[in-house]
């Protein structure tokens, strides 16, 4: 079955600094790359995706880059700020009735001021 | 609407009782989730509903039952759970078809306390 590796399991960036988050995966049928974000006792929320027939995608501060041929996929958050701080997942899935994701076993971004 | 709703927020529970999480959604979203959700790890996917029909179950002890009474609602019944079942139980709902994956929305959770 499926599996997503993401790397690394915690990072600590100055504020105003980049963080990048990296993911590999191992179904090459896997064609839909979502990224959540989840706060303490939050829920996870979708910041970004990139399906497969993109290599990048940008929002404002956050892009994903995706590699296929190599299998890997990246977040990158420029300009950090405090409220960056979080668990971030990457999570892969493809193409079903219904969308089964698998999530990478998430980063925890901290953003020291 | 782009929420997805669960009750209650928290519950406790012994190991003898029987209690049910209730999901709601109204995004016309055909597929339904449940995840357990234990601390520092993601979320691990246990039922899955696609046009209110159960179409995967991630190998999930009999203690735990879903349901899906129509296309917005969702319910997992639980009974003689253990104290390891004790976690974050997240619902989410997507679209269906086409040829990818779709976004999930997630609800916010029902912290689940099993003494």
């Amino acid at each position: 079955g499926e599996n997503v590796e993401q790397h690394p399991s915690t990072l600590s960036v100055q504020e105003g600094d980049s963080a990048v988050i990296k993911c590999t995966y191992s179904d090459s049928a896997s064609n839909y790359f979502p990224w959540y974000k989840q706060e303490l006792g939050k829920r996870p929320q979708l910041i970004i995706d990139i399906r497969s027939n993109v290599g990048e995608k940008k929002d404002q501060r956050i892009a994903v880059t995706l590699n296929k041929t190599a299998k890997h996929f990246s977040l990158h958050i420029t300009e950090t700020q405090p409220e960056d701080s979080a668990v971030y997942f990457c999570a892969a899935s493809k193409r079903s009735s219904a969308s089964k994701i698998i999530f990478g076993s998430g980063t925890r971004l901290s953003i020291r001021p | 609407d782009t929420e997805v709703t669960q009750t209650p927020k928290h519950l406790v529970m012994g190991m003898t009782n029987k209690k049910s999480l209730k999901c709601e959604q109204h995004m016309g979203h055909r597929a339904m989730y449940w995840y357990k959700q234990k601390a520092k790890k993601p979320p691990e996917l246990m039922f899955v509903y696609s046009y209110e029909k159960l179409s995967i179950n991630e190998s999930v002890p009999s203690r735990f039952s879903p349901e899906c009474p129509n296309s917005s609602l969702l319910n997992l019944h639980l009974h003689a759970l253990q104290p390891e079942d004790s976690a974050l139980y997240l619902c989410a709902s997507s679209r269906t078809g086409g040829t990818s994956g779709y976004e999930q929305y997630f609800g916010p959770g029902t912290r689940l306390t099993v003494t």
